[in-house]
Parts: structure tokens; sequence; C-alpha cells
């Protein structure tokens, strides 16, 4: 099993819609959280930090679930610019070698 | 502006030879880092620094090297013994200790000629 795991997609949804997916992690001690928005053939921009039980940021919901190890990404009244691929980061210490990524997941919002 | 500036964008390196990638961050930040991502892939880790003339190798560091002599730079060769050097190379810096954010360079593309 990968550390990190997310369902690469493609999600494509109208425009409006609210679109979640999750991002499932094997580390049971792992503490920090962590969504990160990439466009094509750019950096990814940290987009959330997931510490306890979740947080929100306007449209942007993220959730933690400990007991199954698993985080979400709620994205309400999605935008066309919200279309890029989501990454989940998974800190498990304070090396750098505990920073696990995961692939991916894409999302596509047509008008 | 406070950021991570990553140069060159674009870059050839022909056979046999070796390349720098240049990183430089003036957000004060102790950790630096360095990742490739391939197409489809998610980002793997070259090498870190968490601090000034010390680094660590990260998971893929073959055919690469890095120095940390000053807090702002953190330049990456990739040597000729990297066989397949062709990505998208990422800087990355964080303020250090546990469980911090890393914030990223707008990214230098590399391609073999």
């Amino acid at each position: 099993r990968k550390e990190v795991e997310q369902d690469p997609g493609p999600f494509n949804v109208p425009e409006g819609a609210t679109v979640a997916f999750n991002c499932t992690y094997s580390n049971s001690a792992s503490q920090s959280f962590f969504w990160y928005r990439q466009d094509c053939r750019k950096e990814p921009k940290l987009l959330m930090s997931v510490y306890s039980s979740g947080n929100e940021d306007g449209r942007f919901t993220a959730q933690l679930n400990r007991a199954s190890q698993y985080i979400s990404l709620l994205i309400r009244d999605s935008k066309l610019s919200d279309s890029a691929t989501y990454l989940c980061v998974v800190n498990n210490g304070s090396s750098a070698s505990k920073i696990i990524f995961g692939s991916g997941t894409r999302l596509s919002i047509r008008p | 502006d406070g950021g991570i500036t990553q140069s060159p964008k674009y870059l050839f390196r022909k056979e046999g030879q070796n390349v720098t990638l240049s990183c430089e961050q003036n957000l004060n930040h102790d950790a630096m880092y360095w990742y490739r991502q391939d197409p489809g892939q998610g980002l793997r880790l070259i090498y870190y620094s968490q601090i000034v003339n010390d680094f660590q190798k990260g998971d893929i560091a073959e055919g690469y090297s890095v120095s940390r002599e000053k807090k702002e730079s953190f330049p990456l060769t990739v040597t000729s013994a990297q066989k397949n050097p062709t990505a998208f190379y990422l800087c990355a810096s964080s303020i250090g200790g546990d469980y911090q954010p890393q914030h990223f360079g707008d990214g230098t593309r590399l391609s073999i000629l």
C-alpha cells in the first residue's frame, strides 16, 4: 500500500457544483496534513493546512478522519479557476524525508 | 516581495554535461528542499537542508549534488551520472521544525539535447 493515496481522477464537474475528494494515508502516527493545488506546468501552491479536526477557508473545507486515516477536500460553488491538480501532503515528522506527497487528483470544471 | 526564485526556467543538457539549477529565497527560511516531478507523478525528494552547511540525501539523490553555503541559496547540480534527468525540478523552503508547510519556487524544466 502506498503511504499516501489519491484518486487520480479526472473529476469533471459543472461550474457551481460541489466536489469532494479524499486522500488516504498509511501511517497512523502522521501528525500534519496539507492540501496544495498545482496548475498545469506550474509549481504547487499551499491551499490549506489541516491540523486537528479540519478547517474551512471560504469555499474550501478540509476534514481529517484519524480513525479511517484519510483527509478530504470539499469545494463548494466551484469556479472555472478551480480547475487544477490537488495534491495531498502528509508530514510524519521533523525530517524532510517524512514529508510524503500524493500523486494528485485532477479536477476540471466545465462551464 | 518575499519568495523563492528558481533559474533558469528552462534548461537543456548535453550528454556528459553537468548543469546547475539555482534556488534563492528571501523568506529567511532555515530549511530548503529539492524535488523532482515527472509527468503524472508525485514529487520525489532529491536533497534537503535544514541548516546552513548541512544537507541530507533524499530518496533519489544519485546523480545529483547540492551545497548550502548561505541560508538564502541551495543550488542543485545535475551531474552526467544522472542518466534520465528530463523532469520538472522544484525547490522549496520552510521555516523548519516540525510539521511546517513548504513553499515552492516556480520550477526549472530540464531536458536532454
